[in-house]
């Protein structure tokens, strides 16, 4: 079955400082993996995805995330953290095959605290 | 991206009525459109998977006639909870897959709804 694990529930970092967010995956295709970003009291949006193309994938507001096949892991970094980055960030895989085809699984999130 | 809207945002009922709450896609086509339920501190929770003219097609454990799912246009999807319970106050995000154009294929979220049961 295809899942994603969130290793953290939370982060908290310093202004300025690197952030890492860290995501495993579980599947037996290639997967499509996503990260999403929610704000409170806000709809989710989508940072960056990976389908198959480059391993390395940048997405909005600086964000970007690695797939790596061998550790079988997707996680998000940021080099240097902005308050407004203080959020609740999905880690999401898309069903390949089976009955739900196209249906999206949600890591558990991981909230992303920021300091100032 | 494309722009999802949810109405309303924020809505307090009593027990044993009913509450509809609108998922509308505003700039492109949805033939699948998903709802979700989200509570505090958790993550979402597929309830139900709905394309357009047919019938919902709803997760395991989820049940169709307290959450009715009506997908009458390709822009618009209703959630409707019927005899709500205090158990039912939760978050409930809609989102709708394109049909085609430049977002073919992509899903997008709308800003969710808030429901509270007293």
């Amino acid at each position: 079955a295809q899942s994603v694990t969130q290793l953290d529930s939370h982060v908290s970092v310093s202004e300025g400082t690197p952030v890492l967010l860290r995501c495993n995956y579980s599947s037996s295709y290639s997967p499509s993996l996503f990260w999403y970003v929610q704000h409170p009291n806000k709809g989710l949006q989508l940072l960056l995805k990976y389908t198959s193309a480059a391993t390395l994938v940048k997405g909005i507001n600086g964000f970007e995330a690695e797939f790596k096949k061998s550790e079988t892991s997707f996680h998000l970094t940021k080099p240097s953290a902005h308050m407004s980055d203080a959020a609740e960030y999905f880690c999401v895989v898309k069903l390949n095959y089976g009955g739900s085809q196209g249906n999206l699984i949600f890591g558990k999130g991981t909230k992303l605290s920021v300091k100032p | 991206g494309a722009v999802v809207s949810q109405h309303p945002s924020w809505v307090i009922c009593k027990s044993g009525t009913s509450v509809k709450i609108e998922c509308r896609s505003l700039d492109f086509q949805a033939t699948t459109m998903f709802w979700y339920r989200q509570f505090p501190k958790q993550s979402l929770m597929l309830m139900a998977t709905s394309n357009e003219g047919s019938k919902a097609t709803y997760e395991q454990g989820v049940e169709k006639d307290k959450f009715l799912i009506n997908h009458a246009s390709l822009t618009l999807s209703t959630l409707t909870v019927t005899s709500a319970h205090p158990e039912d106050s939760s978050f409930y995000i809609c989102s709708a897959r394109s049909s085609g154009g430049r977002f073919r294929n992509e899903q997008f979220f709308g800003p969710g709804t808030r429901l509270t049961v007293l």
